[in-house]
């Protein structure tokens, strides 16, 4: 069975400062690995996935097989990052998986003025 | 297009009693999915539908049913509930696979 593995409850910078948010996994097979964001008041909503490799609000994460790791990062964060990140992973395509995520415990993260 | 929506948003329910929290999609979606969000646990996959008529237990499917009558609609039960039923329900709905997932903007139940 898979699982996801958010270490940090909660994460505090200030404005303008890197962040990371970490997320660890294990699978034995070649899942895929999703963001999901939920700011304060609204529902959840994907901030990226791995596949597509794209930079979502100067935000970007990159999946390393060898440590199992999908770290999301940014390198200047702003208030309006203020908001509780989910990392997830599907099994990856084909399968009976049926679109089933795995989600980690998420992370608070709170940029500081 | 609404996305997915959810009725109601808050309920208060005592011990024991029964309610049916309800889901609905105008995207289309085969797939739904209930799940809970507890403080330090994450989001937790109760049950799970592949399409309509169909449902499937997920991680913490004790305590709750499921029906899925119409393509759009995923309703969630609680026969009897439990104050470890106290929790933020969300539900969501997708194209199934490795696809994105909408979600809805959650219930808030507290069993007393």
């Amino acid at each position: 069975a898979q699982r996801v593995t958010q270490p940090e409850k909660l994460l505090s910078v200030f404005k303008g400062a890197p962040v990371e948010l970490k997320c660890n996994y294990s699978y034995s097979g070649s899942p895929e690995l999703f963001w999901y964001v939920q700011y304060s008041r609204q529902r959840l909503q994907l901030l990226l996935r791995h596949i597509s490799r794209e930079s979502i609000k100067g935000f970007t994460a990159d999946l390393n097989k060898g440590e199992t790791s999908f770290h999301l990062k940014k390198p200047f964060a702003q208030e309006e990052d203020s908001a509780m990140y989910y990392c997830a992973l599907h099994p990856g395509a084909g399968g009976t998986s049926y679109g089933k995520l795995t989600f980690g415990q998420g992370t608070i993260l709170t940029v500081h003025p | 297009n609404a996305g997915v929506t959810q009725t109601p948003k808050f309920r208060v329910l005592k011990t024991g009693q029964s309610m049916t929290l309800l889901c609905a999609q105008d995207m289309n979606h085969e797939y739904m999915y209930w799940y809970r969000q507890d403080p330090g646990m994450g989001l937790r996959l109760i049950h799970y539908s592949v399409g309509e008529g169909t449902t499937a237990k997920g991680e913490v499917p004790d305590g709750y049913n499921v029906s899925r009558l119409k393509k759009q609609n995923f309703l969630l039960g609680l026969e009897s509930a439990a104050p470890s039923q106290t929790s933020v329900y969300f539900c969501a709905s997708s194209y199934g696979g490795p696809t994105q997932q909408y979600f809805g903007p959650g219930t808030r139940l507290t069993v007393t």
